[in-house]
């Protein structure tokens, strides 16, 4: 199973709109709705901030916004804070009961 | 309040075995599906493994670069989640997490637990 593809790094200004990119194949991101989005500051776990798509767990701000289409989801965040800088990666279901992580995006606020 | 904390990480040589654990507690954990997910130094999170809940079968299913080597179980009476890692390879060195599984969503991860294979 490969890693999904994503953009090694995305940067934006404080107040802008970024869109992470997260391109799997039929087998996994196209063939079912269970794509989470997480978020990992440097030294720490990650943090859930995206699930099944495009539903945002509690506590989540809602700047932060997921969807997809075909083999392809995306993570958008919206109104960009200093604090939204952090590695971000993505996760599908790839059926048989394994799942597989996207290869992983820095996120810099410039 | 949800705590997943584990332990047991440790410098292995390879070929060799070691044990991580993973205790739960601020949940019903013997209704939980649960994951492990490792990440090399440097590197981006890849899924280890996963075991169903005991009503949902207690099943475990592996990633394919440790299947055969590695065990997921768990004891509901300790509340606590196993990885049994076996034929130790060099590339096995990582942080690895325990997290909570429900649908496509790894809720909620632990600190970490850093395993070293070298010689």
């Amino acid at each position: 199973q490969s890693a999904l593809t994503q953009p090694a790094s995305v940067s934006g200004s404080p107040g802008q709109s970024i869109t992470i990119s997260c391109t799997g194949t039929s087998s996994d991101v196209g063939g079912y709705n269970y794509v989470s989005w997480y978020q990992q500051h440097p030294g720490k776990a990650p943090k859930v901030m995206i699930y099944d798509v495009s539903e945002r767990p509690s506590g989540v701000s809602n700047r932060f916004s997921g969807s997809k289409s075909g083999n392809t989801a995306s993570l958008t965040i919206s109104g960009l804070q200093a604090e939204d800088e952090a590695d971000y990666y993505c996760c599908s279901y790839a059926g048989s009961s394994t799942y597989v992580f996207g290869t992983g995006t820095k996120v810099t606020v410039l | 309040e949800v705590q997943l904390v584990e332990s047991g990480g440790g410098l292995v040589k390879p070929g060799g075995s070691l044990r991580v654990s993973c205790a739960a507690s601020g949940f019903t954990f013997s209704n939980a599906w649960m994951t492990w997910v490792r990440q090399a130094p440097g590197k981006g999170l890849e899924w280890v493994g996963r075991i169903k809940s005991k009503t949902d079968g207690g099943t475990t299913d592996y990633a394919a670069p440790v299947k055969g080597r590695f065990t997921i179980s768990r004891d509901d009476s300790k509340n606590t989640l196993y990885l049994q890692m076996d034929s130790l390879k060099t590339e096995d060195t990582a942080v690895y997490y325990c997290t909570t599984l429900s649908y496509g969503s790894l809720a909620y991860w632990g600190q970490g637990t850093l395993v070293t294979v070298s010689s």
